[in-house]
């Protein structure tokens, strides 16, 4: 399995509040994708990174940010939480593009109230 | 832009028969990628079976085997001796040339013993 992970893990905040998901590897892959998985949707990209500071925006973007100071972490921040952001949220990597393969973390599942 | 479509919600199958499920996706693009992801109850998403768009010869991996169908635009799923182990959500996903990959809503597979 790739070196995955992400923290935390479950998390429950209230509306309006900021929260920071961490997505960390262990492989060096120079790419990496935040998605969020909702039911009827399937998985939408966030943003994702092509490189240390070098990052772009996903299909689902609005009222996400994201950073990458190190090739090994990559942060998503929402800076207000809203309800509708109640997700479930995926850090991917792959090590180039174009043909290679995506590989997922466990997923943090957030509830905002 | 691309879309991906299951259009089948839920599946059931029986221990030891074979199922399909089916992907429609569409694009303009000549050179892409296909991909089959499993997320059992754990959440966690794991690659299936991929698909290079260039090659005309069907992608098998053990017992999951797929049909593409370029010009119909068509990636159906094959399970063979189904077993329980394989009862999960099934993505289909589509990625171009560039790293954003697009998801379908998912299939539900219910495997009865």
């Amino acid at each position: 399995d790739a070196g995955i992970t992400q923290s935390p893990r479950h998390k429950v905040t209230e509306t309006g509040t900021p929260v920071t998901l961490r997505c960390h590897q262990t492989e060096n892959h120079r790419y990496m994708y935040w998605y969020r998985q909702d039911p009827g949707h399937g998985l939408r990209l966030i943003h994702y990174s092509y490189g240390v500071k070098d990052t772009d925006k996903g299909e689902v973007s609005d009222g996400y940010s994201v950073s990458r100071s190190k090739t090994e972490d990559f942060l998503l921040t929402l800076e207000s939480a809203t309800s509708s952001q109640t997700s479930v949220y995926f850090c991917a990597i792959s090590e180039v593009a174009g043909e290679e393969t995506q590989y997922f973390g466990p997923g943090t599942r957030l509830l905002v109230l | 832009a691309q879309t991906v479509t299951q259009s089948q919600p839920e599946m059931s199958v029986q221990e030891a028969e074979t199922v399909t499920l089916s992907c429609t996706y569409d694009t303009s693009e000549s050179d892409y990628y296909l991909f089959w992801y499993k997320q059992p109850p754990s959440r966690q998403m794991i690659l299936v079976i991929r698909q290079e768009a260039y090659k005309q010869q069907n992608a098998t991996e053990n017992r999951f085997s797929v049909n593409f169908q370029k010009a119909a635009k068509s990636f159906s799923l094959k399970i063979s001796d189904s077993q329980l182990g394989d009862a999960a959500m099934y993505f289909c996903a589509y990625r171009s040339g560039g790293n954003k990959l697009v998801f379908g809503a998912g299939t539900i597979l219910r495997v009865k013993s």
